[in-house]
């Protein structure tokens, strides 16, 4: 079964500064995506940028980038530039028939 | 437009009650999906409907009762709730029901069973 693990349960950033988020996932599979959702405290999930398996280069939007490292099995986010709307419970999110979520990071922005 | 809208935005209902959660998308997507998230917890999913018809059902029980009218439309029929139901409802959409379609998630119905 595929399960998506994110081993912090709580990150911090002060704001303009670069974070990490970690995301490792396990599957038997080849071809799949990957996804990470941001729900901030109004509650509406967004989604914040999608990795294919099969695409070697590594996903950017804007200040967001992901660290894709298939052999690993590891996902990780790169928020660049910290802002204060950034503050929101991340979930990576594994697809192939269904979506699989990991438990979450809360991450806070310090101004 | 990547809305998905939903109503109610909150709702109380008894444990003897009859309510009915809504959910719309004018996307064009063929796939609906209705999630249940507990506060700090990620959602969980409860039904999918691909094209109209259900393709899922993860095991929910029949106090929940799904309903797709047509493709823009996605209900959730409510009765004899427990407490424990009490949570947020989201409801998604996505291009298929294929894997590699990002979904597109709506603002949720906050549920409490009193």
């Amino acid at each position: 079964a595929q399960t998506v693990t994110q081993s912090q349960p709580e990150m911090s950033v002060q704001e303009a500064e670069t974070v990490t988020l970690s995301c490792t996932y396990d599957t038997s599979e080849s071809d799949y995506y990957l996804f990470w959702y941001k729900q901030p405290p109004s509650r509406q999930m967004i989604l914040v940028i999608r990795q294919e398996a099969y695409k070697q280069q590594n996903a950017t939007e804007n200040r967001f980038s992901v660290n894709f490292q298939k052999a690993a099995k590891s996902f990780s986010l790169k928020i660049s530039d910290s802002q204060l709307g950034d503050a929101a419970m991340y979930f990576c999110a594994y697809i192939r028939g269904n979506l699989i979520f990991g438990k979450g990071t809360k991450l806070s922005v310090k101004p | 437009d990547t809305e998905v809208t939903q109503t109610p935005k909150h709702l109380v209902m008894g444990m003897t009650n009859k309510k009915s959660l809504k959910c719309e998308q004018h996307m064009g997507h063929r796939a609906m999906y209705w999630y249940k998230q507990k506060a700090k917890k990620p959602p969980e999913l409860m039904f999918v409907y691909s094209y109209e018809k259900l393709s899922i059902n993860e095991s929910v029980p029949s106090r929940f009762s799904p309903e797709c009218p047509n493709s823009s439309l996605l209900n959730l029929h409510l009765h004899a709730l427990q407490p424990e139901d009490s949570a947020l409802y989201l409801c998604a959409s996505s291009q298929s029901g294929l894997a590699g379609f990002e979904q597109y998630f709506g603002p949720g119905t906050r549920l409490t069973v009193t």
